[in-house]
């Protein structure tokens, strides 16, 4: 299946704990993301990475860090994780299209409740 | 910066019904806009996409830049089309992907 994958699913913890969600990509694209869905369905780009180097780094708390070991993946590991912190988290991926903006393909996402 | 709004947060059509989703953008420089899908427990997928100017499961999009607006339409809504739709401007100067709020339409049978 040629895809952008996400692990895990649903993600339940508590309050203060850190933890990691992984995402793979198997289309041969140069560009990963991070988004993240809060419980209004609001959609915010977070990080995104060309070829393992960090291109777009918005307004989000130090305790997030994305790590890009190869190009095909780009984890998110979270801090010290908060209430707030509760969300769906997208990971997408791009390549560039002739003549306009990369097409952008998003992995099922990742429920995190932090308790 | 650049902003997209999406007016009707919930949007319930009968089916067989034309339905409209607005989309209004602002952004200082030429945009491409996009509409995204996400029908229930699937991911989110791309639908169209103003460049192309094609029609994806009946619906259209036009870009009216005098009125700054991407509205998705679709002239007889269909029970499949339920789903939560998302307008979507790039901005080439930061290359970022800016969402909308999001509308859920719901196809009444």
């Amino acid at each position: 299946d040629t895809a952008v994958s996400q692990t895990p699913k649903y993600l339940v913890t508590q309050m203060g704990n850190d933890k990691s969600i992984k995402c793979e990509q198997n289309l041969g694209h140069d560009t990963m993301y991070w988004y993240k869905q809060d419980s209004k369905k609001f959609l915010k780009i977070m990080f995104s990475y060309n070829n393992k180097e960090l291109i777009i780094n918005e307004t989000v708390p130090n305790r997030f860090s994305p790590k890009s070991p190869d190009k095909a993946h780009l984890n998110l590991h979270i801090n010290s994780l908060e209430l707030g912190d509760s969300a769906v988290y997208f990971c997408a991926s791009s390549h560039p299209t002739s003549g306009g903006a990369d097409t952008q393909y998003f992995g099922p996402g990742t429920r995190l409740t932090v308790l | 910066a650049q902003r997209v709004t999406q007016p009707e947060k919930l949007l319930s059509v009968f089916k067989g019904a034309p339905v409209e989703l607005k989309c209004n953008y602002s952004y200082s420089g030429s945009p491409e806009l996009f509409w995204y899908v996400q029908y229930s427990r699937q991911r989110l997928q791309l639908l169209l996409r103003h460049i192309s100017r094609e029609s994806i499961k009946g619906f259209t999009a036009d870009l009216n830049k005098g009125e700054t607006s991407f509205h998705l339409k679709k002239p007889f809504a269909q029970e499949e089309d339920s789903a939560m739709y998302y307008c979507a401007l790039y901005n080439f100067g930061n290359e970022k992907l800016t969402f909308g709020t999001g509308t859920r339409l719901t196809i009444i049978p």
